[in-house]
């Protein structure tokens, strides 16, 4: 089955520490995004992708960084510089950008 | 810019009772329209869409008609079920922008 797959699904930080969330697709989409959830937010965006080796700043990108070396994977990175990381993270990939998403299960991280 | 608003929740029913979620949007495009559901502790699956105006999109007995003259796309379903209770998201997608947006979400309590 095609889909996209989001790793671990709970993840644990430490104070000062920096973390990988990872996203892979096998829907051969060229797009790729990934989103902050907070408890009764809606989704914020963080980054996106259009296409490989390419990558844009979403609303909230401060603190996170991404890379975009295959066309399947679009790994996050939360960095030590985002001082309230505790949240819901969802990847999602398209077609292309304005094309509906199909999302991961979501990976949700929290501080020690 | 664009935008999506939703009424805001929880909106609490009874099984078998009639559903309406409220979505406007203001667009300076020809948007296409999205409802996405999201069930607890997964990700977000798209659940209809419609591209032009009078459109109707409809799945698993949820119907939303895209009213260009109201700016609006209403979620409606006659008989609800416990198994409804989810996060409902509205969003359009521009091609002018080259991206979409999404509303803050709609929560839905079924109570049997």
């Amino acid at each position: 089955d095609g889909g996209i797959t989001q790793s671990p699904k709970y993840l644990f930080r430490k104070e000062g520490q920096n973390v990988t969330l990872s996203c892979e697709q096998n829907l051969n989409h060229d797009a790729m995004y990934w989103y902050r959830q907070d408890p009764g937010q809606g989704l914020r965006l963080i980054y996106y992708s259009q296409i490989v080796n390419d990558f844009q700043k979403g609303d909230i990108a401060e603190g996170y960084s991404v890379s975009r070396e295959k066309k399947e994977s679009f790994p996050l990175t939360v960095t030590s510089a985002q001082k309230n990381p505790t949240a819901f993270y969802l990847c999602a990939s398209s077609q292309r950008v304005s094309q509906p998403q199909h999302f991961g299960d979501g990976t949700r991280l929290s501080i020690l | 810019g664009d935008s999506v608003t939703q009424m805001e929740g929880p909106v609490t029913l009874s099984e078998e009772a009639f559903l309406t979620i409220n979505c406007t949007y203001t667009a300076t495009g020809y948007p296409s329209l999205f409802w996405y559901v999201q069930y607890p502790g997964e990700g977000l699956q798209l659940l209809l869409k419609a591209t032009k105006a009078d459109d109707k999109g409809s799945n698993k007995g949820f119907e939303a008609t895209y009213r260009k003259e109201t700016t609006s796309f209403h979620l409606e379903k006659g008989s609800v079920q416990v198994s409804d209770s989810a996060v409902y998201f509205c969003a359009l997608s521009d091609l002018e922008d080259d991206k979409i947006i999404f509303g803050k979400g709609t929560r839905l309590h079924i109570l049997p």
